[in-house]
C-alpha cells in the first residue's frame, strides 16, 4: 500500500474546527482513502472514507484534492472527546489479496478546553 | 460496544510462557485481522484470516500462530513470551476480505499483555 504523512500532532480549541492534512502522493487509480481515531485505551474506530469526491457523514469530512495527492478530515466543531491519534491510510482495490490496513503513526489531536 | 469481543482484557504473564488471546467478531463479519501495538512500534499488523482460511500474513513472528474456526472466532497463540512482547493486541473484522476492500474495519477493545 502507498504511504501517507501526517503531522506528529496537533492542538486545536474546543468548538473550534480542525483540519488533520494528509499527503499521499504515490496514491494509485483505485486506492481508498480511509481515515480512523484511537481514542485513550481504545481500539482504532472508523471515521470516514472516499475515493475521488469529497464526503461528509456525523462525524466529520473528508476534502479530497483534486489531484487526490492529499486529503483532508475536517472535524468541524472539536470536542473534548475528539481528543485522539488520527490515522490515514490509504486502501487499494485488491481483488485475491488480503485486505489488511498499514496504519502509521497517526496525527496525535489535542483539544483545548 | 463495537460489537467485536476481545478476551481476556488484561493479561500478566512470566517470560517463556504461552497464551491465547480471542475474538468473536461482528456478527455477519467474515474477515479477522490482528493487529499489536506497542509504544514504540505503534498498530503492527500481524494476520488476516477470512472464512476459516488465512489470507495474509504482516510482521507475525514464528513464536506467534492464529487460527480462525467454524464459527468464525479466532485465537492468537503467542508462546514462548519475552518482555518485549507486552503490547496492546487487537482484533478487528470486516464484512469481507477481497475485493470490496473500500469496507472498513471494526476493532475491539483489545487485550492488554504483560509479559513480566
Amino acid at each position: 500500500d502507498a504511504k501517507t504523512t501526517q503531522p506528529n500532532s496537533m492542538e486545536s480549541n474546543e468548538e473550534e474546527p480542525v483540519h488533520l492534512p494528509c499527503n499521499h502522493s504515490t496514491i494509485s487509480g483505485t486506492d481508498y482513502i480511509h481515515w480512523y481515531r484511537q481514542l485513550p485505551s481504545q481500539g482504532p474506530e472508523y471515521v470516514i472514507h472516499g475515493l475521488t469526491s469529497n464526503v461528509n457523514n456525523r462525524m466529520a469530512s473528508l476534502a479530497i484534492a483534486e489531484d487526490r495527492k492529499s486529503s483532508t478530515l475536517i472535524l468541524h466543531r472539536a470536542t473534548l472527546r475528539d481528543a485522539a491519534v488520527y490515522y490515514c491510510i490509504l486502501r487499494a482495490f485488491a481483488t485475491n489479496t488480503g485486505n489488511q490496513f498499514y496504519f502509521g503513526t497517526g496525527t496525535s489531536l489535542t483539544v483545548i478546553p | 460496544d463495537s460489537g467485536v469481543t476481545q478476551t481476556p482484557k488484561h493479561l500478566i504473564t512470566a517470560t517463556g510462557q504461552r497464551v491465547t488471546l480471542r475474538c468473536s467478531p461482528r456478527s455477519g463479519d467474515l474477515s479477522v485481522y490482528w493487529y499489536q501495538q506497542s509504544l514504540d512500534q505503534g498498530l503492527q499488523f500481524l494476520i488476516q484470516y477470512y472464512n476459516g482460511e488465512e489470507r495474509a500474513k504482516g510482521n507475525i513472528l514464528e513464536r506467534f500462530s492464529a487460527q480462525q474456526f467454524p464459527d468464525l472466532h479466532s485465537e492468537l497463540n503467542l508462546s514462548s513470551l519475552e518482555l518485549g512482547d507486552s503490547a496492546l493486541y487487537f482484533c478487528a473484522s470486516s464484512v469481507d476480505g477481497t475485493a470490496t476492500s473500500m469496507y472498513g474495519y471494526t476493532f475491539g477493545s483489545g487485550t492488554r499483555l504483560t509479559v513480566v
